[in-house]
């Protein structure tokens, strides 16, 4: 299994465009995360999906949108980049589901360069 | 959500037992402790989980006291290779409702030398 796999590893944008984060998990997991991390900070949470078709807000959902058509996708989507949006982007899928306990899979991250 | 504090780092020697501290002193009754370890440019990686006393898995031991107002992530025998930033996360399992809100604090970055 190729477990949480994120497109590209590397993006340089200028101020305005737009662009969108790919995520795919093959565990057939129902939640997935996105977070951000910035330069020696810890994640927060952007958007999160509990199952196709349902996401909510995280703790920095602004200028961020999502859309879960699929259990294994979960894109992010920046409409107008600004410069605050430069960070190492990640995606997490995990159950919900596990009665005993919870974990996180991690994809290897997105870093992304506003210009 | 809970708030967690732990120490921003941490210096060890290989061979020697590390013990973080993580201090969640409002932690709510449906609360779980979760760690994470995360290596510089990878994401973090799931270590070890508990809700109560002590868990063990092949890499770590979780000790949480009665009051569950702390709790103790230790690593047997640390190597070069358990250099990384270690992060505690306190918060309800999905299943509980309201998704997964866990925040990551800015962690423990434990560093290991010869």
């Amino acid at each position: 299994n190729a477990g949480v796999t994120q497109t590209p590893k590397f993006r340089i944008l200028k101020i305005g465009q737009s662009m969108t984060l790919q995520c795919t998990q093959d565990m057939n997991h129902n939640y997935m995360y996105w977070y951000r991390q910035d330069p020696g900070m810890g994640l927060k949470l952007i958007y999160y999906s509990v199952g196709a078709g349902i996401t909510d807000k995280g703790e920095v959902p602004n200028g961020y949108n999502v859309s879960r058509s699929t259990t294994e996708d979960f894109p992010l989507r920046l409409e107008l980049a600004a410069p605050s949006q430069t960070s190492v982007y990640f995606c997490a899928s995990g159950t919900g589901l596990d009665l005993s306990g919870e974990k996180l899979f991690f994809g290897s991250g997105t870093q992304l360069s506003v210009l | 959500l809970a708030k967690t504090t732990q120490p921003i780092s941490m210096d060890s020697y290989e061979g020697q037992e590390v013990n973080i501290t993580c201090s969640h002193n409002n932690i709510a009754t449906n609360d779980y402790i979760t760690w994470y370890q995360q290596f510089p440019s990878q994401g973090p990686r799931f270590i070890i989980q508990g809700y109560k006393t002590k868990v063990t898995n092949e890499v770590a031991s979780l000790f949480i006291p009665a009051d569950r107002k702390s709790s103790t992530l230790s690593l047997p025998r640390v190597s070069l290779s358990d250099t990384a930033v270690y992060y505690c996360l306190v918060g309800p399992l999905p299943y509980t409702g309201g998704g997964n809100k866990l925040t990551f604090g800015t962690g423990t970055q434990l560093k290991v030398e010869l």
